[in-house]
């Protein structure tokens, strides 16, 4: 079973910041935050990760609270072609993922 | 660099006959994977292999068998086809150190009639 818990779907408008939920209230110590999205069924695609701190990269900026039982996904300035599926996944260093249905991020124009 | 390459993208089986999918990576990955996606559905791993030579079940192995001869090859067969293994799979590597993010390949969309 997935160890994330995300909502079914969101809505943006292009040109905003989309901000993207989970919930990981069960993670462990050693438990990475991992994000990625599936565009119209492509491959899944890496975003980002952490273990406690935030982190931005050139995609996106991931926030994890301090307690780490959440998380929350921030492309700072979507756009139509950042409408896809998204996928959080807690997982350690060589675990394998358990992908769960993921959040369909619809940006509107 | 090409990344995962998957092959053939599209394939459509009847029942009882067998198939071979090719999963091909040319960054030197140790570990990688065969998922498969049903319609609306998130990805759930069919088998894995952390190293040549190596091979470990996922989630959902009945039906599928793999082989890792080679370090940058992954094969996934099927050697009766079902309707049930009507799917989109996926294919992904990773390294086995650092923080393991995975890279997939664009997916083989197979139907079993």
């Amino acid at each position: 079973d997935a160890k994330t818990t995300q909502p079914t779907s969101m809505d943006c408008a292009e040109g905003r910041a989309a901000n993207l939920p989970c919930n990981h209230s069960t993670i462990s110590g050693n438990e990475y935050v991992y994000w990625y999205r599936q565009i119209h069924s492509q491959g899944p695609q890496y975003i980002i990760h952490g273990l406690k701190n935030n982190e931005t990269n050139e995609m996106a900026s991931l926030i994890i609270t301090e307690d780490r039982k959440s998380s929350t996904l921030i492309l700072p300035h979507a756009t139509l072609r950042d409408t896809a599926v998204y996928y959080c996944i807690v997982a350690t260093i060589g675990q394998n993922f358990v992908f769960g249905p993921g959040t369909r991020l619809s940006v509107l124009p | 660099n090409a990344g995962v390459t998957q092959t053939p993208k599209f394939r459509v089986l009847k029942t009882g006959q067998s198939m071979t999918l090719l999963c091909a990576q040319d960054m030197n990955h140790e570990y990688m994977y065969w998922y498969r996606q049903d319609p609306g559905m998130g990805l759930r791993l069919i088998h894995y292999s952390v190293g040549e030579g190596t091979t470990a079940k996922g989630e959902v192995p009945d039906g599928y068998n793999v082989s890792r001869l080679k370090k940058q090859n992954f094969l996934l067969g099927l050697e009766s086809a079902a309707p049930s293994q009507t799917s989109v799979y996926f294919c992904a590597s990773s390294f086995w150190t650092g923080s393991s993010e995975q890279y997939f390949g664009p997916g083989t969309r197979l139907t079993v009639t």
